[in-house]
């Protein structure tokens, strides 16, 4: 079966422009999470969606947003982009039962780089 | 933070020798997990243990876990050069929504 796909894996940006990431999860996996991988602070939890619907956001401000389709597909948008948003941006699909053990599968990863 | 801790931050060993990383989390859990990643790319499941488990084996892998302390361990044995990568646990609390992940261990075995 067909692992996480994240698009696109490479991008260049300016200060002050915007992105827009994609994720699309394993097959029958519902539930998505993005997190930010930086040198400094490691993997940082930003938000999660189950059926559409966002259960959980972390410690990001409002720039960074996101959203689920009834597909399950996922996008992420970071606006008024800052130097410090440069990282590897990692999505990671689940089937998100909260009864279950909820193992991530991971993408390769979106690398963001700002100028 | 959002994040545990781990130790050490980096590890270098020779191959044959065993690894041991350790995590602290602040939570209240439903289980902890392991993954590792291998430079920069995404990261690969290794082994789960529930919050009612205290040892878990797989493979040359052996997990424990101390809920009343909020740590854990991974114990790498016979390590060889295709182990280099970083390992990080990962905390899945009991709410069940959120998994959040430790610094990481770098680990480099030396051929």
């Amino acid at each position: 079966k067909a692992g996480v796909t994240q698009t696109p894996r490479y991008l260049i940006k300016t200060r002050g422009q915007q992105v827009t990431l994609s994720c699309s999860p394993i097959s029958g996996h519902r539930s998505v999470s993005w997190y930010q991988q930086t040198p400094g602070q490691g993997l940082q939890f930003l938000f999660e969606y189950f059926s559409e619907t966002q259960r959980n956001k972390g410690n990001f401000p409002g720039r960074f947003s996101g959203r689920q389709f009834s597909n399950s597909r996922s996008e992420m948008n970071v606006s008024t982009l800052e130097l410090g948003d440069s990282a590897l941006y990692l999505c990671a699909s689940s089937n998100g039962q909260t009864s279950g053990a909820n193992v991530l599968t991971f993408g390769a990863g979106s690398r963001l780089t700002v100028l | 933070s959002q994040q545990g801790e781990e130790d050490p931050q980096a590890l270098s060993i020779q191959e044959g020798e065993n690894a041991t990383m350790n995590c602290s989390y602040k939570t209240s859990i439903n289980n902890l997990q392991w993954y590792r990643q291998n430079s920069g790319r995404g990261l690969v499941h290794l082994i789960l243990i529930r919050s009612n488990e205290r040892e878990k084996h797989s493979g040359r892998l052996r997990v424990t876990l101390d809920t009343s302390k909020k740590s854990s361990s991974l114990l790498i044995t016979a390590s060889r050069a295709a182990d280099t990568a970083s390992y990080f646990c990962a905390s899945l609390n009991t709410g069940g929504f959120k998994t959040i992940f430790g610094a990481g261990t770098r680990l480099f075995v030396k051929a």
